[in-house]
């Protein structure tokens, strides 16, 4: 069964520090990896998306890993604002489908303080 | 340019009604899929339409069905209605034969089954 596990569950962290989420996948045949910025209440917004060839990729502030062989990504967030409060989903794509069959793990809350 | 729109924002049934949810794809997509997000949870699919006819379909019972239009615009319909249907719902658009993999959500509709 395909699977996406995140962590930590939830951060709070002090406005202007860095941090890095994690996300395990068990996701098979591996077609890319994305991760998205969902704000409360709201549609998923996509920040980075990576293929199986690609370990890096930068979306401003966002810099999101892939280790395909591990199966695991990161996604690290520097020099944080308060408009980076929000759940930071980790979304996996089987090849089946053109690689529109998506997996979502259940998100890292990340609150930031003053 | 338009990006994915759903309406209604919030509806709230009584359970056993039945609701229809409606999704306009980004312009130039062909392809939609549907997704339910109960609270603190990711989303789950629900199914994925293409060329009106629908090509994926997760674990969701056969009260949950779809439709898409010659315009490639979408309807979720839900029948008889239960507690455990609140949730986020949530469309996606892409292009099925794309190269971006790229997935845009919509806003979502913000259903309360009491």
């Amino acid at each position: 069964k395909n699977q996406v596990e995140q962590s930590p569950q939830s951060l709070i962290i002090l406005e202007g520090k860095n941090c890095t989420l994690q996300c395990n996948y068990t996701v098979s045949p591996f077609s890319n990896l994305r991760w998205y910025k969902q704000d409360t209440g709201r549609g998923p917004v996509s920040l980075t998306i990576m293929t199986f060839s690609e370990n890096t990729k930068s979306n401003g502030r966002y810099t999101a890993t892939l280790d395909a062989d591990t199966k695991q990504s990161s996604l690290h967030i520097t020099a944080s604002q308060l408009s980076d409060s929000a759940s930071y989903i980790c979304v996996v794509s089987d090849i089946t489908g053109g690689g529109n069959k998506l997996t979502f793990g259940t998100g890292t809350q990340l609150k930031v303080e003053l | 340019d338009a990006g994915v729109t759903q309406s209604p924002t919030h509806l709230i049934k009584t359970r056993g009604q039945q609701v229809t949810l409606r999704c306009s794809p980004k312009s130039g997509h062909d392809t939609v899929s549907w997704y339910q997000q109960a609270l603190g949870q990711g989303p789950q699919f629900i199914f994925q339409y293409y060329e009106e006819e629908e090509r994926q379909r997760g674990n969701f019972p056969d009260r949950f069905s779809g439709h898409q239009f010659p315009n490639y615009s979408s309807e979720l319909n839900v029948n008889a209605l239960l507690l455990g249907d609140s949730a986020l719902y949530l469309c996606a658009s892409s292009l099925l034969r794309g190269s971006s993999y790229e997935q845009y959500f919509g806003p979502g509709t913000r259903l309360t089954v009491t």
